[in-house]
């Protein structure tokens, strides 16, 4: 799976949108942009995931360049839930091929009263 | 729908000692992985499962580590002989093969602790 690039920590406060970059300029054309996010003491939760065009759900908004070699998660109206790591991972869906999801570090999103 | 179901909750033994971690996926999810998190680490794919065969289990280290999933539903993970360097959360997801992207659902994760 292609690397992405994230920033280690931000820092936003309850009410605001935040946007939350990812960097995957080596991306290949039969992978997907998945988002996943995690809080203490609980596994990771699924976001949202794309492959070329944006798209939205109730968690997010996903802005991903034409190039694709860059996306954005988009958050709005942050509330302290918000708060948690959130990972930008790679990920090629085939069937029959191996799917597995590769987390990095990803981006400590922390929220302020 | 009942989640991902990992027992026990936390662990905590001596090097050498063995233990097992035992997952019930979504019902109908036919792939089943586990991770490993280790403290301030993103979780990292020891193995995973479609039914009961092995696809990638490349990053399991076989000499103390063993899973199985055996009726390709719950699966075991066991550590033969445990180290301190194997401290971490262990995490279970699963899948279903042509379900919504694949979307992988996880697990609260069992914590162990060797002293």
């Amino acid at each position: 799976d292609a690397k992405t690039t994230q920033p280690d920590s931000m820092e936003s406060t309850e009410g605001e949108t935040v946007h939350l970059p990812c960097s995957h300029a080596t991306i290949s054309g039969n992978e997907y942009i998945y988002w996943y996010r995690q809080v203490p003491l609980q596994g990771p939760e699924y976001v949202t995931h794309g492959l070329q065009q944006n798209t939205t759900n109730s968690m997010a908004f996903l802005a991903i360049a034409s190039d694709r070699k860059s996306s954005t998660l988009i958050l709005t109206h942050v509330s302290l839930r918000d708060a948690a790591v959130y990972h930008c991972i790679l990920r090629v869906v085939a069937t029959g091929g191996n799917n597995k999801l590769t987390f990095g570090q990803g981006t400590v999103l922390s929220v302020i009263p | 729908e009942a989640g991902v179901t990992q027992s026990p909750r936390y662990a905590v033994l001596q090097e050498g000692q063995a233990v097992s971690f035992w997952c019930d996926p979504i019902s109908g999810h036919d792939t089943l992985y586990w991770y490993q998190q280790p403290r301030d680490q993103g979780p990292q794919l020891l193995v995973y499962f479609r039914d009961e065969a092995v696809i990638d289990n490349s990053q399991l280290p076989s000499d103390r580590f063993s899973a199985v999933r055996p009726k390709g539903t719950n699966s075991t993970l066991k550590i033969q002989s445990a180290k301190q360097g194997d401290t971490a959360t262990y995490l279970c997801a699963s899948s279903r093969l042509g379900g919504c992207a694949e979307t992988l659902y996880f697990g609260s994760g069992t914590r162990l602790t060797v002293l």
